[in-house]
C-alpha cells in the first residue's frame, strides 16, 4: 500500500541545466498536485493535473517551468535552465476523484542548484 | 498575500502536556481546512481536516476546531511526545471552483521537551 512517490529525493544541478522531478501518485489517485517549499515557508501551490490534462497552472513561474502527468507512467515537473533561485524543496501530492481535497503528500526532492 | 497564518511561529511544551496550535486564516469563502505535521526531510503528513459545517472534530488524540465567526482554527494535541516534535501547517481551500488549491500558512515549530 505505497504512498506517494517522488524521485530522486536529492537533485544537484548546476545553473543552465534541466531538472526533471518525478511524482508517481497513490494507487487509485488520479490527480496530482504539485508544491514548492522554500527554506522555513509554507508550501506554495504550483500545478494540479489530470491524466493527460492541466487543469490549473496558476502557481507556475511562466518560463522555464512545465508538468505533465502522461496516460501511463509518472507525473513530471520539468525546470529548464535552472537558477539558483529554483533550490526548493518540490512536493508531490496525490487525491482520489472523491474526495478531491484530500492531499497526501510525498516525501519530496530537494533541488540545489549550484 | 497569505489568506492562512500562524499566531505562533513556535511552541514548547513538556512530554504529558496538551498542546494546542493555532491558525488565522483571512479567506470567507474557505470551507475546508487541513492540518499537516512535517517532519524535517519529509513531506506534509495528513493529520486532520475539517468542513465548514463542523465545528470540532476528533482524531487519536488530536481535535481541531474551527471558529468561523472569528475565522479561527486550532489543532489540540492531547498528551504530547516526542515523536510529535514537527512543524505544524494549517491549509484551507474551497469547494467548488478552486477546491484543489491548497494555501498553506508559514508552520509552527512544535518542539516536545522530555
Amino acid at each position: 500500500n505505497a504512498g506517494v512517490m517522488q524521485n530522486p529525493r536529492h537533485l544537484v544541478r548546476r545553473r543552465g541545466q534541466e531538472a526533471r522531478l518525478r511524482c508517481s501518485p497513490m494507487k487509485g489517485h488520479s490527480h496530482v498536485y504539485w508544491y514548492r517549499q522554500l527554506p522555513e515557508e509554507g508550501l506554495k501551490f504550483m500545478v494540479y493535473l489530470q491524466k493527460e490534462n492541466i487543469i490549473d497552472e496558476s502557481g507556475m513561474p511562466k518560463e522555464r517551468f512545465s508538468a505533465e502527468f502522461p496516460k501511463e507512467g509518472p507525473s513530471i515537473l520539468r525546470i529548464q535552465q535552472v537558477v539558483r533561485g529554483d533550490s526548493a524543496a518540490y512536493f508531490c501530492a496525490s487525491s482520489p476523484p472523491i474526495p478531491k481535497e484530500t492531499q497526501y503528500f510525498g516525501p519530496g526532492t530537494r533541488l540545489l542548484v549550484l | 498575500g497569505e489568506s492562512v497564518g500562524l499566531h505562533l511561529p513556535t511552541l514548547s511544551v513538556q512530554e504529558g502536556d496538551n498542546s494546542i496550535i493555532n491558525c488565522a486564516y483571512s479567506n470567507s469563502a474557505s470551507d475546508y481546512f487541513i492540518w499537516y505535521k512535517q517532519e524535517s526531510g519529509k513531506g506534509p503528513q495528513f493529520i486532520i481536516d475539517i468542513r465548514s459545517n463542523m465545528d470540532k472534530r476528533q482524531g487519536q488524540r488530536v481535535t481541531v476546531l474551527l471558529n468561523k465567526t472569528v475565522k479561527h482554527l486550532s489543532l489540540q494535541i492531547a498528551a504530547t511526545q516526542p515523536g510529535d516534535s514537527a512543524v505544524y501547517f494549517c491549509a484551507e481551500a474551497t469547494s467548488g471552483g478552486s477546491n484543489y488549491k491548497l494555501t498553506f500558512g508559514k508552520g509552527t515549530l512544535l518542539t516536545v521537551n522530555p
